[in-house]
């Protein structure tokens, strides 16, 4: 499909371990953010790419998270020694470029609960 | 990033049209005023955006009010697929601009 892809679109694990999860950004977008998504709340940033780097990071919450996107397309968001306050939806957006008034294209997300 | 307010919930008829309303006393002169929405189980999508000037396009209207303290989302004739959170964000131009903040945004229901 053309949309911005996200694997898995559920993922259950138990406090403590490990978890990757995975964005596929529409072709030729240099731009990717993650966002993250509580219930009954709007997203929140986490982190944005432009191309290959991470132009701002300032939103991950501590240093469990982490985040790449080694050949500037693929990105996966890596959460170490989960707890269940990492419980919610990540969601992943891509655009053209990183500008004011460029269209955010978002994927349906990942639902992470953490037992 | 400039704060946004908006009510919590709207409901509308079916064929009506409907105004949702975003305060931001606070804007700065080359923040843009942009408008997603998030329909149940799925990521926010893009509605329209404008700087001073309304705005039109398939989805909704922009109406800017002339200082640009505030502004309201359109739609013309609210179907069952409206049914969606609605949120009004400013955005930034210039350096650092690439990231949208949401708030909590407006719940539209939709009524048959």
């Amino acid at each position: 499909g053309a949309g911005v892809s996200q694997t898995p679109s559920n993922k259950v694990t138990e406090k403590g371990k490990y978890v990757e999860l995975r964005c596929d950004p529409i072709s030729g977008h240099t731009a990717l953010y993650w966002y993250r998504q509580s219930l009954g709340q709007g997203p929140e940033f986490l982190i944005y790419f432009q191309g290959t780097g991470a132009a701002d990071d300032s939103g991950l919450p501590n240093d469990r998270f982490f985040a790449v996107r080694p050949e500037g397309s693929v990105s996966t968001l890596k959460i170490q020694r989960t707890e269940r306050g990492d419980s919610a939806v990540y969601l992943c957006a891509s655009s053209l470029s990183g500008t004011s008034t460029g269209e955010l294209f978002f994927g349906e997300g990942s639902r992470l609960t953490v037992l | 990033d400039a704060k946004t307010t908006q009510p919590n919930s709207m409901e509308s008829n079916e064929e009506e049209p409907v105004h949702l309303p975003c305060n931001h006393s606070t804007i700065s002169g080359t923040d843009y005023i942009h408008w997603y929405r998030q329909l149940p189980s799925q990521g926010p999508e893009y509605v329209i955006h404008g700087l001073t000037s309304n705005v039109n396009n398939r989805m909704a209207s922009l109406a800017i009010a002339e200082d640009r303290k505030s502004s309201t989302l359109i739609l013309h004739r609210a179907t069952l697929r409206d049914a969606a959170v609605y949120y009004c964000i400013l955005r930034e131009a210039g350096a650092g601009s690439y990231q949208l903040t949401f708030g909590k945004g407006t719940k539209l229901s939709v009524i048959p």
